[in-house]
C-alpha cells in the first residue's frame, strides 16, 4: 500500500491551461505539504495544511491554490500555467514535529 | 530565518571510500534535524533523524550527530556502494515546516 500517493505522475500541458494534481494519504497524519522542487534540485515549501486548516502559504503566486477535503487528501491546482511552473511537486504528510515527513513519488509537471 | 547549508556537489567517489556530506543549521530554538535520499526518479526517503543535541541518527550504514555547539549535522558513511549514488538533502523542522538545503548528488563508482 503506498503511503502517500500522487497523481498523476506526469503532467505535459499548454501555457495558460488550468491543471490539478491529486494528493492522497494512508498515514492517519493531521498535517500535509506541497513542495516545489526546481530544475537544481532545490526543494521549497508552498502550502502546509493541519487537519484541512492552512498552515503555511508562502510566497506563491495566487494562480497557486489547495484545497483539503479531508486531512487525507491535498490537492494542488494551478490556473492560467506559465512556463516557469514547469517543476516537479511533491506532497508530502506528517504525524508531528521531530517525526519527519513521509514524501509521494512527485508529479513532474512541464508546461510548453 | 531558519535555514540549512550543505556542501556544495557533485561528490564522486570509489566503491569502499569514506563518505562525508557537510551540514551546518541556523535556526532559533531546538529543531530537529534530517538526512534525506533521492534516487534518480524518486521522491524523497528520511535516511535518519536526530532530535536534540548529541543525538546519532543512524540508517543503513550513514550516520550522523547533532552538534549544537557547532551547529551541525555532517552525514558520514565508512564504505559507500555503487548503489548509494543519489542526492542527499540536510533538512531542520522548525515545527512549522521542513527546511531544506540544497542538496549534494553523490557519485559512486565502481
Amino acid at each position: 500500500d503506498t503511503a502517500v500517493s500522487q497523481t498523476p505522475k506526469y503532467l505535459v500541458t499548454q501555457m495558460g491551461n488550468d491543471k490539478s494534481i491529486k494528493c492522497e494519504q494512508n498515514l492517519g497524519h493531521d498535517t500535509m505539504y506541497w513542495y516545489k522542487q526546481d530544475s537544481k534540485k532545490f526543494l521549497k515549501i508552498m502550502f502546509s495544511y493541519n487537519n484541512k486548516e492552512l498552515i503555511i502559504n508562502e510566497t506563491v503566486p495566487n494562480r497557486f491554490s489547495p484545497k483539503s477535503p479531508d486531512k487525507a487528501h491535498l490537492n494542488l491546482h494551478i490556473n492560467s500555467l506559465e512556463l516557469g511552473d514547469s517543476a516537479v511537486y511533491f506532497c508530502a504528510s506528517s504525524q508531528g514535529v521531530g517525526y519527519g515527513y513521509t514524501f509521494g513519488s512527485g508529479t513532474r509537471l512541464t508546461v510548453v | 530565518g531558519n535555514s540549512v547549508t550543505q556542501m556544495e556537489g557533485p561528490v564522486t567517489l570509489s566503491e569502499e571510500a569514506f563518505l562525508t556530506i557537510n551540514c551546518t543549521y541556523t535556526a532559533t530554538g531546538y529543531p530537529s534535524l534530517f538526512w534525506y535520499v533521492q534516487y534518480p526518479g524518486e521522491g524523497l526517503q528520511l535516511l535518519l533523524k536526530a532530535t536534540k543535541a548529541d543525538d546519532k541518527g543512524s540508517n543503513k550504514g550513514f550516520e550522523a550527530t547533532y552538534r549544537k555547539e557547532t551547529t551541525s549535522f555532517h552525514l558520514e558513511k565508512g564504505s559507500v556502494q555503487v548503489s548509494d549514488s543519489a542526492v542527499y538533502f540536510c533538512a531542520l523542522s522548525d515545527g512549522t515546516a521542513l527546511i531544506f538545503g540544497k542538496g549534494t548528488t553523490l557519485s559512486v563508482s565502481s
